[in-house]
């Protein structure tokens, strides 16, 4: 069976300090990978996808980026921290095709302080 | 742009009581996917719906997906305090396959 790993699983960082969260998928193979952020309280927010080794599309600007390394492994990074980046970080992974639901890890909890 | 609008926003609501979610997306879409979300957790998915008509039930939950009417609901029947949870519904693309949008997700409470 398919498994995701997300950690850390809090994270409480000072601004301006640089940031990596890493995410990994178990038991399947070429998977489309996901980062969302969720504000307190609110929706989630997509921020990057990636369909396969380097591929990474950004949905919106900011002062995150992401890298696929490898096939199963999907990393959300950050140079300098900012308070605005305080937030639920979740990462969910896809089977390639149109109908497949997205499965999610257990999410990262990040203060900026 | 793909956009997606659920209502209502919060919900409390005794037990034993009926009540449906609403969500609405802005472009032509044929699938159509259902989370749970406890507090401070991830995010569970509930249903998975992929063609006009679809209807799919759980327990006390059922899902129905109206392509032409771009409106998914969410029908809560004779509501527990177990299902006091954060309900999302997420739209996929048909323009890009790897598109999946949210809704802001609805708060339900519960009450004894």
């Amino acid at each position: 069976s398919q498994t995701i790993h997300q950690w850390p699983a809090t994270l409480v960082q000072p601004v301006g300090s640089p940031l990596s969260l890493e995410c990994t998928v178990e038991g399947t193979s070429n998977p489309n990978l996901y980062w969302y952020r969720q504000a307190a309280g609110r929706g989630l927010q997509l921020l990057f996808y990636s369909v396969g080794i380097g591929q990474i599309s950004s949905e919106v600007p900011q002062n995150l980026s992401a890298s696929r390394p490898q096939d199963r492994q999907f990393i959300l990074s950050s140079k300098k921290l900012l308070l605005s980046d305080s937030g639920f970080y979740l990462c969910a992974w896809r089977a390639q095709g149109r109908d497949t639901e997205a499965f999610f890890g257990q999410g990262t909890r990040l203060t900026v302080v | 742009e793909l956009k997606v609008e659920q209502n209502p926003l919060f919900l409390s609501m005794q037990e034993g009581k009926n009540y449906t979610i609403y969500c609405n997306y802005s472009t032509t879409s044929d699938r159509l996917y259902w989370y749970r979300q406890d507090p401070g957790k991830s995010l569970e998915s509930l249903f998975v719906l992929l063609s006009n008509g679809a209807v799919k039930q759980e327990g006390r939950l059922m899902a129905s997906l109206d392509t032409k009417a771009r409106l998914s609901t969410l029908h809560i029947t004779a509501a527990v305090h177990d299902l006091s949870a954060t309900y999302f519904c997420a739209v996929g693309s048909i323009y890009n396959n790897n598109d999946m949008r949210f809704g802001a997700g609805t708060r339900l409470t519960v009450k004894p």
